[in-house]
């Protein structure tokens, strides 16, 4: 079956600028979480959607939002670009279950400029 | 809160040599423990699982033994190729706040 896809796979932005990112998960996947991958902080959790609410969010700025549609695909949004917010960023989903394990999608690279 | 700590990299290692990268843990409850890897420009793959203590997980050689007494789930390979050059990343899940928590990850390079 067709893993977790994100689009797009790169994405290079100004600072100031806004940008939304796509999360489709694996078929009967309902949970979907966002992580944040840096060299300097490593993989930071950003939020978790399941039936598109959010049941637990990062310690990011507010700057940073996501929600969930009704098909379980997700978006993320960051307003106002800081170069800090260069990274990779990577979809997981899951089966909503104790135990199991989360799949990734391949990331976007995101670069502020 | 949960915290995952794991050897400090990069490891290097020839081909055929034996591979361990220690991870120790800090959380309440009783946590499932994973091992990721993540090869140049992917995402993450699952590599093994362990859900209870005693518990051992294993894929493509490797192995790791969830070990409560010692908060610890070190990733063990008896003979490494090439292709496991990568980064791997330990990480956990307490099942109560829907996240994983990683460690900083470890490259480990093999050379032929």
């Amino acid at each position: 079956k067709a893993g977790v896809t994100q689009t797009p796979r790169y994405l290079i932005k100004t600072r100031g600028q806004q940008v939304t990112l796509s999360c489709s998960p694996i078929s009967g996947h309902r949970s979907v979480s966002w992580y944040q991958q840096t060299p300097g902080q490593g993989l930071q959790f950003l939020f978790e959607y399941f039936s598109e609410t959010q049941r637990n969010k990062g310690n990011f700025p507010g700057r940073f939002s996501g929600r969930q549609f009704s098909n379980s695909r997700s978006e993320m949004n960051v307003s106002t670009l800081e170069l800090g917010d260069s990274a990779l960023y990577l979809c997981a989903s899951s089966l909503d279950r104790q135990g199991t394990e989360a799949f990734f999608g391949q990331g976007t690279r995101l670069t502020v400029v | 809160g949960d915290s995952v700590t794991q050897m400090e990299g990069p490891v290097t290692l020839s081909e055929e040599a034996f591979l361990t990268i220690n991870c120790t843990y800090t959380a309440t409850g009783y946590p499932s423990l994973f091992w990721y890897v993540q090869y140049p420009g992917e995402g993450l793959q699952l590599l093994l699982k362990a859900t209870k203590a005693d518990d051992k997980g294993s894929n493509k050689g490797f192995e790791a033994t969830y070990r409560k007494e010692t908060t610890s789930f070190h990733l063990e390979k008896g003979s490494v190729q090439v292709s496991d050059s990568a980064v791997y990343f330990c990480a956990l899940s307490d099942g109560s706040n829907y996240k994983l928590t990683f460690g900083k990850g470890t490259l480990l390079t093999v050379n032929p």
